[in-house]
């Protein structure tokens, strides 16, 4: 019940292309769903983030899209550029306990 | 700068001999936390405090101790380090434990147990 399923485990795509990666949840206690970007070398660093009373977050060309019901959020990037080549993380939070997902390996074809 | 810092960034040990890897945060943050990342595991927690002298146990505290006697400072200890052990640490912090709040991580230790 705490986990977060994180797919796919990685993915290609070409430059300009949409990327999307998908998460899961099962405790109804989560109430703060963050993305993490992490590059090699580096710590992850939060991308965008959002809560369950909203089904859509846009920031520049990164959205999460959000289903309360299925339990369910996504991240989109559009016009997906060699620059957003990264591993990201999912994640749940509920008060002091954070979840990650396993990660996804994103490469974008230049 | 705001920023976490870890000490050190690499390690290589051997089975049993005590080691400490420091953390330290100048954001002024309660809540700090350590995470182990393992290809294909994702990140998994094993420590965190909420504030000073307060501590509690992620989901892989197994092998590891942790202590929180000064804000900024957040230590992780592993008394008998084993290969099972080897792995990217990441110390996190931020300004509180609610759900909007923002964890900064640090740039990783990679320790090595032989």
């Amino acid at each position: 019940q705490q986990q977060v399923k994180q797919s796919p485990q990685s993915l290609i795509v070409q430059k300009g292309g949409i990327s999307i990666i998908n998460c899961a949840y099962e405790n109804t206690a989560f109430d703060y769903f963050p993305w993490y970007q992490q590059f090699p070398g580096k710590g992850p660093a939060l991308l965008i983030a959002i809560r369950p009373d909203v089904s859509e977050k846009k920031e520049g060309r990164f959205t999460i899209s959000f289903n309360k019901s299925a339990k369910q959020f996504s991240l989109h990037i559009m016009d997906s550029q060699p620059g957003d080549s990264a591993t990201y993380f999912c994640a749940a939070r509920a008060g002091d306990k954070i979840i990650f997902g396993k990660g996804t390996r994103l490469h974008i074809l230049p | 700068e705001a920023q976490v810092t870890q000490n050190p960034r690499y390690l290589i040990t051997v089975t049993g001999k005590k080691l400490t890897v420091t953390c330290s945060q100048n954001m002024n943050h309660e809540y700090m936390s350590w995470y182990r990342q393992d290809p294909g595991l994702g990140l998994r927690q094993i420590y965190y405090s909420m504030n000073v002298e307060v501590t509690d146990k992620g989901d892989v505290p197994e092998g590891y101790k942790v202590s929180r006697k000064e804000k900024r400072n957040f230590p992780l200890i592993l008394e008998s380090p084993s290969p099972n052990q080897t792995s990217l640490y990441f110390c996190a912090s931020s300004f509180g434990a609610g759900s909007s709040s923002e964890q900064f991580f640090g740039p990783g230790t990679r320790l090595t147990v032989l």
